[in-house]
């Protein structure tokens, strides 16, 4: 059965540092993953997804994840952390041969001046 | 171009009451979504529809509804609300399957049961 697991509830970094979102999941086929952020009060928005196209998919707001399947990883990145960053953010799995998707618990990003 | 919206934002129910959540996306999507968010847990499916006139169930359907009379409303009605019902609710829209394409998503409704 598939599963996501995002390995940090919180994450705190300085404004300008590295940011890394660490997810995991778990799947025997090559599933669809994708990154959603959750700003304060507000609905969920897509990141960024990928579908077995390039690894390394590019998404909005200088955001990138890299899917690596010999680690069934997907974990998110950032050079230069903004403010703006400060957030909650979803990783979420497809499941096999159904359009379901399964969400993470979320991690908090906290960014720091 | 409003997007997904949702009303209300803020309400407070006495158990045993009922209500609607009223949802509405001018995007035209087939698909439509009702989420619930629990503090520390990932979003959970309540009912979903992929068109005007079909409903189904989601993951946790039990003491909810929904009707789809039209593509741009899809209103979830809580029937007898219970403190299990304590959540933030979001709505959120679709063109393609959810697997496939962007989910767009409502600013959410918090409810709470007292």
């Amino acid at each position: 059965a598939q599963s996501v697991t995002q390995l940090d509830s919180h994450v705190s970094v300085s404004e300008g540092t590295p940011v890394l979102l660490r997810c995991n999941y778990s799947s025997s086929y090559s599933p669809s993953l994708f990154w959603y952020v959750q700003h304060p009060n507000k609905g969920l928005q897509l990141l960024l997804k990928y579908t077995s196209a390039a690894t390394l998919v590019k998404g909005i707001n200088g955001f990138e994840a890299e899917f690596k399947k010999s680690e069934t990883s997907f974990h998110l990145t950032k050079p230069s952390a903004h403010m703006s960053d400060a957030a909650e953010y979803f990783c979420v799995v497809s499941v096999y041969n159904t359009d379901k998707l399964i969400f993470g618990t979320g991690t908090r990003l906290q960014v720091f001046p | 171009n409003a997007g997904v919206t949702q009303t209300p934002k803020f309400r407070i129910l006495k158990i045993g009451q009922s209500m609607t959540l009223q949802c509405t996306q001018d995007m035209n999507h087939n698909y439509m979504y009702w989420y619930r968010q629990d503090p520390g847990m990932g979003l959970k499916l309540i009912y979903y529809s992929v068109g005007a006139g079909i409903t189904d169930k989601g993951e946790v359907p039990n003491g909810y509804n929904v009707s789809r009379s039209t593509t741009e409303d899809f209103p979830l009605r809580l029937e007898l609300a219970a403190p299990s019902q304590t959540s933030v609710y979001f709505c959120a829209s679709s063109y393609f399957a959810r697997n496939t394409g962007e989910l767009f998503f409502g600013e959410g409704s918090r409810l709470t049961v007292l």
